[in-house]
């Protein structure tokens, strides 16, 4: 079966800092995957997606980059943090449309404050 | 890109009752809609979707409601429990590059014992 890490849980930085979160997903080759963040009380925010390697798609542009350097790894990055980076970092799953794309599976979430 | 709308963005129900809650998407290519409930501080979980080829799709006291013309879908809980008290997020998605996956704002549904 198949499951999604990410890591950390929780993170707290102070403001300039860099960031670095890591998502890995098992059990499944090619997926899409896609990097949310979550404002307390609010929705998801798309932030970046990716249909293979070294293939990002940015959907807001911001301070955060993202690099898939391996099939089933996929990396939240920021060299200098703000205050507004705060928030739940959600990574997701998916099978590719030309597999049969469905539902999108979400990790467990990384928690940043940013102080 | 797709804009979803979701409304309301809270809802509070006497336990026993339906919870009805509407998205409307704008791009007509999208074609998979997934409904998602989100308890605090937990991941988002599926609970039930629909692709643009069926009107409408049940599981238990679940349903969702698919209208392509108007270009909105609807998730409906009949006889609410308290543990359906929750966030939940109304979603579509196509196909045409990127598998691009965008989100309404989420409703807070309380059901109230």
């Amino acid at each position: 079966s198949q499951t999604i890490h990410q890591w950390p849980a929780t993170l707290v930085q102070p403001v300039g800092s860099p960031l670095s979160l890591e998502c890995t997903v098992e059990g499944t080759s090619n997926p899409n995957l896609y990097w949310y963040r979550q404002a307390a009380g609010r929705g998801l925010q798309l932030l970046f997606y990716s249909v293979g390697i070294g293939q990002i798609s940015s959907e807001v542009p911001q301070n955060l980059s993202a690099s898939r350097p391996q099939d089933r790894q996929f990396i939240l990055s920021s060299k200098k943090l703000l205050l507004s980076d705060s928030g739940f970092y959600l990574c997701a799953w998916r099978v590719p449309v030309w597999a049969g794309a469905g539902e999108q599976y979400f990790g467990p979430g990384t928690r940043l404050t940013v102080t | 890109g797709e804009n979803v709308e979701q409304h309301p963005s809270t809802l509070s129900v006497q336990e026993g009752d339906s919870a009805v809650i509407k998205c409307t998407y704008s791009d007509s290519a999208s074609n998979y809609f997934p409904w998602y409930k989100q308890e605090l501080g937990k991941r988002p979980q599926l609970i039930i979707d629909i692709r643009s080829n069926v009107g409408e799709k049940k599981d238990q006291r679940i349903a969702v409601t698919l209208n392509k013309t108007a270009k909105h879908f609807s998730l409906h809980i009949t006889e609410t429990q308290p543990e359906d008290s929750a966030v939940y997020f109304c979603a579509a998605s196509y196909s045409r590059s990127g598998n691009q996956f965008y989100f309404g704002t989420g409703t807070s549904l309380t059901v109230i014992p």
